[in-house]
């Protein structure tokens, strides 16, 4: 079945510690997201690739960063630096601007 | 005033009844509109897009409202399993960022026997 697989699925990590959450399609889609949901809050975008060799920030990518190596793949990193990094991440690919299919999130506490 | 609002709900309604979501905007730019839905602690799916002249898939109707610049979302015939919540969301309207997404916060909607 094609589709996005976000691992891990629930994450815990100490502070000063960095932290790499996975994201594997195989939808073919050449644009894949990284954002971040937090409650009461709207979605917000942390990085974007539309093509391989290729990512632009978004809206709130300080102490996060990002490769895409390969069109399939678009691992996020948590840094240290990232203030506040407790969060709901979701990864998401599409093939059409607007349109996203999402994996099913990684949840990332820190302790 | 945020880019994109919705009421948080929750919007408590009796299997069948008929109920309608509201979503406004605050850029008169934007281009393209989407309505999400988010059961709990899973991920966005894309619920239906949102065209100028509205739309209707089954149960589900969309429309927009440039004037008012709001969209909305009416659910006939209600069904537990559409217990979720619903997130607007609304693109385009900033200069080089054509395809940029904006979210909304979302509406709940719990369905009841």
């Amino acid at each position: 079945d094609g589709g996005i697989t976000q691992s891990p699925k629930y994450l815990f990590r100490k502070e000063g510690q960095n932290v790499t959450l996975s994201c594997e399609q195989n939808l073919n889609h050449d644009a894949m997201y990284w954002y971040r949901q937090d409650p009461g809050q709207g979605l917000r975008l942390i990085y974007y690739s539309q093509i391989v060799n290729d990512f632009q920030k978004g809206d709130i990518a300080e102490g996060y960063s990002v490769s895409r190596e390969k069109k399939e793949s678009f691992p996020l990193t948590v840094t240290s630096a990232q203030k506040n990094p407790t969060a709901f991440y979701l990864c998401a690919s599409s093939i059409q601007a607007g349109e996203l299919f999402f994996g099913e999130g990684s949840r990332l506490t820190v302790l | 005033r945020k880019e994109v609002e919705q009421d948080p709900g929750p919007f408590n309604v009796p299997e069948g009844a008929t109920v309608a979501f509201n979503c406004t905007y605050s850029n008169s730019a934007s281009q393209s509109f989407f309505w999400y839905r988010q059961d709990c602690r899973k991920e966005p799916k894309l619920l239906m897009s949102v065209y100028s002249s509205g739309n209707e898939d089954g149960r589900f109707t969309a429309q927009l409202n440039r004037a008012s610049q709001y969209i909305s979302l009416l659910i006939r015939d209600s069904k537990l399993s559409d217990s979720a919540t619903y997130l607007c969301v609304v693109m385009g309207g900033y200069a080089g960022t054509a395809s940029k997404l904006t979210f909304g916060t979302g509406t709940r909607l719990q369905v009841t026997l």
